[in-house]
């Protein structure tokens, strides 16, 4: 079975400047989908990032980032520019097939990320 | 946009009291599934459905039960509610196929068990 650990059970970091989460996953698979969750005070569940395993190039989306090492199986999320509204419980997840045409997901025990103003 | 819908938002049970707990989706979406999350241990797989009438077993099926009669609904039974069942409940959906991985998520139900 597929396994997502996330090392950090919590990190900090100033206002304006930039923190790494990471994550690293444990597959046979060739093909995978890699993604970063956040979830706000709110409870809500909130997509932030999606990386494909096929692609070398690293996802984007504005000021999150990611470092994807297939080889070492790691995935990590960069966070750029920090801002108040970042702070949240961070969860990496890997998208595993589970058989006969049908996938799940598979999530880390997530990262209390603070953002100090 | 009412996205996905869970019911109710807050529960208290006795230990051994049953209830249902209601999913609801308006996306057509064909992949339905039941996680719970607790304090340190992330979000756990209950059970899972990809299609009406279809369903399967996930990370922590013990205690519970689902059933997807209607595609646009998934529900989630505890038949005799126990204090280890204390826990936030999320419900979400997702496309079948390439656009899968991106889960649309309910607000989850705060369930405990005394």
């Amino acid at each position: 079975a597929q396994t997502v650990t996330q090392s950090q059970p919590e990190m900090s970091v100033q206002e304006a400047e930039t923190v790494t989460l990471s994550c690293t996953y444990d597959t046979s698979e060739s093909d995978y989908y890699l993604f970063w969750y956040k979830q706000p005070p709110s409870r809500q569940m909130i997509l932030v990032i999606r990386q494909e395993a096929y692609k070398q190039q690293n996802a984007t989306e504005n000021r999150f980032s990611v470092n994807f090492q297939k080889a070492a199986k790691s995935f990590s999320l960069k966070i750029s520019d920090s801002q108040l509204g970042d702070a949240a419980m961070y969860f990496c997840a890997y998208r595993s097939y589970s058989g006969a045409g049908s996938y799940q997901l598979t999530f880390g025990k997530g990262t209390k990320l603070s953002v100090i103003p | 946009n009412a996205g996905v819908t869970q019911t109710p938002k807050f529960r208290v049970l006795k230990t051994g009291q049953s209830m249902t707990l209601l999913c609801a989706q308006d996306m057509n979406h064909e992949y339905m599934y039941w996680y719970r999350q607790d304090p340190g241990m992330g979000l756990r797989l209950i059970h899972y459905s990809v299609g009406e009438g279809t369903t399967a077993k996930g990370e922590v099926p013990d205690g519970y039960n689902v059933s997807r009669l209607k595609k646009q609904n998934f529900l989630l039974g505890l038949e005799s509610a126990a204090p280890s069942q204390t826990s936030v409940y999320f419900c979400a959906s997702s496309h079948f196929g390439p656009l899968f991985g991106k889960l649309f998520f309910g607000s989850g139900t705060q369930l405990s068990v005394l």
